[in-house]
């Protein structure tokens, strides 16, 4: 366990459902982070958070939406997905000064978009 | 031109020998460097991570970083079967900017 959790682990949903990611870290970190794992392709980073406001946004189509209630929530609400947003998604957290800057992440979502 | 580069693999191994994962990258701003470990179906997990120039040593491990020629290795030594996985190189600059490379598949064979 890395203090980090996601839930749910696995998410099958239609092109027209809406349904929300969440991750929640439990290691005082103030920064945290949504990535995208597809297959054959590196890590993307999708949106990062510091206390709380969002200071990256990697140009992420509007079907995916986050949310930061506070440093220790992430949600991801996703909404008229395409089958090819089907992927790993991950969550991150870490500190957001200085060079100890390590990610730990959460065990991931497995979406499958039909 | 990719942030990060590795070779994809599979680098094989026989078991007690020592890897050698190798790792490019283009950002010269780049402060920190990480490796990460991750199992088929499991999330990547921090095995090692360097700021300076030289070598850092954790147990088997051994990262090298050579920030001239914009270069991080990871040495495994000793290696174990349980060590075959894909490993990460990542880099940043600062906490909102990492860049991971495409991975190398370790087969570490008994």
């Amino acid at each position: 366990e890395t203090g980090v959790t996601q839930t749910p682990r696995h998410l099958v949903m239609g092109m027209t459902n809406k349904k929300s990611l969440k991750c929640e870290q439990h290691l005082g970190h103030n920064a945290m982070y949504w990535y995208k794992q597809s297959a054959k392709k590196p890590l993307e980073l999708m949106f990062v958070y510091s206390l709380e406001e969002r200071v990256e946004n990697n140009s992420v189509p509007s079907r995916f939406s986050p949310e930061c209630p506070n440093s220790s929530h992430l949600f991801l609400h996703l909404h008229t997905l395409q089958p090819e947003d089907s992927a790993l998604y991950l969550c991150a957290s870490s500190q957001s000064e200085g060079y100890y800057n390590e990610q730990f992440f959460g065990p991931g979502t497995r979406l499958t978009v039909l | 031109q990719k942030e990060v580069e590795q070779n994809s693999g599979p680098l094989s191994v026989p078991e007690g020998a020592i890897a050698s994962l190798n790792c490019t990258y283009s950002d010269r701003g780049s402060q920190s460097f990480f490796w990460y470990r991750q199992y088929s179906g499991k999330s990547p997990e921090l095995i090692m991570f360097i700021y300076s120039n030289g070598d850092k040593e954790d147990g088997r491990f051994t990262a090298q970083l050579n920030k001239a020629s914009q270069y991080v290795s990871l040495l495994i030594r000793d290696s174990q079967p349980s060590d075959s996985a894909t490993y990460l190189c990542a880099v940043s600059p600062n906490f909102n900017k990492f860049y991971f490379g495409s991975g190398t598949k370790l087969n570490v064979k008994p």
